[in-house]
């Protein structure tokens, strides 16, 4: 079945070193790939989400790069900000405006000075 | 622009009471909607959506229902409501035709 694997539950960072959060996906057809950013006690926000044709989305200084051979859409920032601190979920969803959107178990960031 | 609000903001509730949890979103037509829950400390997971008003399908049971009464409104209820009830509500939509979903501020629920 479809599914989306965070391996790592909780990532705990110095502020100014790089950050990488891993996503894998199975999935029958084509998914989009999506990152949501939640901060604490706050709904869930769209950080990133990834293009048909291959561009690298970028925001907030976040990038994640869709790798169709190796199934993943891992997220990456070059230094972190103690403001980066939060729950990140990856999350699947299929094109033609599919109600089904699948998230992985979610990765905790936490940025220390 | 779109807007989505849910009320409560939050709410302490007795095992066995009622409950009902609303959602309105404003400036957008025919948008697809859905119910989100979130444990403490947990993941999230999506318990109903809705594509068209008067049509909702369920996800996962949890002794909840759900309903579209109006294209704009989604309402998430239940009669008797269990401990394991608690956590975090979220109301979220996508527009029609599109997959990306914006959430609502959500309701908090505890159940004692």
């Amino acid at each position: 079945g479809d599914s989306v694997t965070q391996t790592e539950g909780l990532v705990t960072l110095t502020e100014g070193l790089p950050v990488m959060l891993n996503c894998t996906y199975q999935s029958t057809y084509s998914p989009f790939l999506f990152w949501y950013v939640q901060h604490l006690n706050e709904a869930p926000k769209l950080l990133l989400k990834s293009f048909t044709d291959n561009k690298r989305p970028e925001h907030q200084g976040f990038h994640a790069t869709l790798h169709k051979s190796s199934s993943s859409f891992h997220l990456q920032k070059s230094s972190a900000q103690l403001s980066d601190s939060a729950l990140y979920y990856c999350a699947l969803s299929f094109q033609g405006g599919s109600a089904k959107l699948i998230f992985g178990e979610g990765t905790k960031l936490t940025v220390s000075s | 622009a779109q807007t989505i609000h849910q009320w409560p903001v939050a709410e302490i509730k007795a095992v066995g009471s009622p409950l009902s949890l609303g959602c309105t979103i404003k400036g957008k037509s025919s948008p697809n909607l859905y119910w989100y829950w979130q444990a403490t400390g947990g993941t999230l997971q999506q318990l109903f959506y809705s594509i068209t008003v008067g049509q909702v399908e369920s996800v996962v049971q949890l002794n909840l229902s759900a309903s579209r009464p109006k294209d704009d409104q989604f309402i998430l209820s239940t009669e008797k409501l269990l401990l394991s009830h608690s956590g975090f509500y979220l109301c979220a939509w996508s527009p029609l035709g599109e997959n990306t979903l914006y959430f609502g501020a959500g309701t908090r629920l505890s159940v004692l």
